[in-house]
């Protein structure tokens, strides 16, 4: 069955520090993957997929097939990077999701 | 162009009622997605209606269920409300069922 692991429900980072988002998932085939994020009191919304390969807001994510990982990765938080991450996988007309990390950046 | 609005963002209901949500999908787009996001976990795909057919369905008993109208917005309904329906439902709406969906801001359900 498809799934999608996020391992870390909470992850905290100082400003200007690498912040690494995990996601694992289950999948048979050539899957695709997207981030999505929630900021505080918006609506979920899409930050970036796998086969577009742009770095969106100084995010990017690799699709690793053989350790079935898209880890979301920035190499210097900002605060304004505090938020809910969903890692989540389409499965024919459903997005199945992960359950979510939230990342803190203090300052 | 329009985002994709949901009512009433918040509701209480009590445990054996029934519950109608709405959902008015962004303009030009012909499928919405409903989705129920309990406290904590990531968004359940509840069902999927396209060009005003269910078009998919997730592990969610016959008590949810839905409709979409020919403008494209759409109706959540869940008769028989119980204590752990509380939660967030998320409606998303897209040009066909693999492309971007958008989100809405949610409904907030709370069964007492």
């Amino acid at each position: 069955a498809q799934r999608v692991t996020q391992p870390e429900k909470l992850l905290s980072v100082f400003k200007g520090a690498p912040v690494e988002l995990k996601c694992n998932y289950s999948y048979s085939g050539s899957p695709e993957l997207f981030w999505y994020v929630q900021y505080s009191r918006q609506r979920l919304q899409l930050l970036l997929r796998h086969i577009s390969r742009e770095s969106i807001k100084g995010f990017t994510a690799d699709l690793n097939k053989g350790e079935t990982s898209f880890h979301l990765k920035k190499p210097f938080a900002q605060e304004e990077d505090s938020a809910m991450y969903y890692c989540a996988l389409p499965k024919s007309e459903k997005l199945v999701f992960g359950k979510g990390t939230k990342l803190t950046v203090n300052p | 162009e329009t985002g994709v609005t949901q009512s009433p963002t918040h509701l209480i209901k009590t445990r054996g009622q029934q519950v109608t949500l709405r959902c008015s999908s962004q303009s030009g787009h012909n499928t919405v997605s409903w989705y129920q996001q309990a406290l904590g976990q990531g968004p359940q795909f509840i069902f999927q209606y396209y060009r005003e057919e269910e078009n998919g369905r997730g592990n969610f008993p016959p008590r949810f269920s839905g409709l979409q109208f020919p403008n494209y917005s759409s109706e959540l309904n869940v008769n028989a409300l119980e204590l752990d329906d509380s939660a967030l439902y998320l409606c998303a709406s897209s040009l066909g069922g693999h492309t971007e969906a958008f989100f809405g801001q949610g409904t907030r359900l709370t069964v007492v």
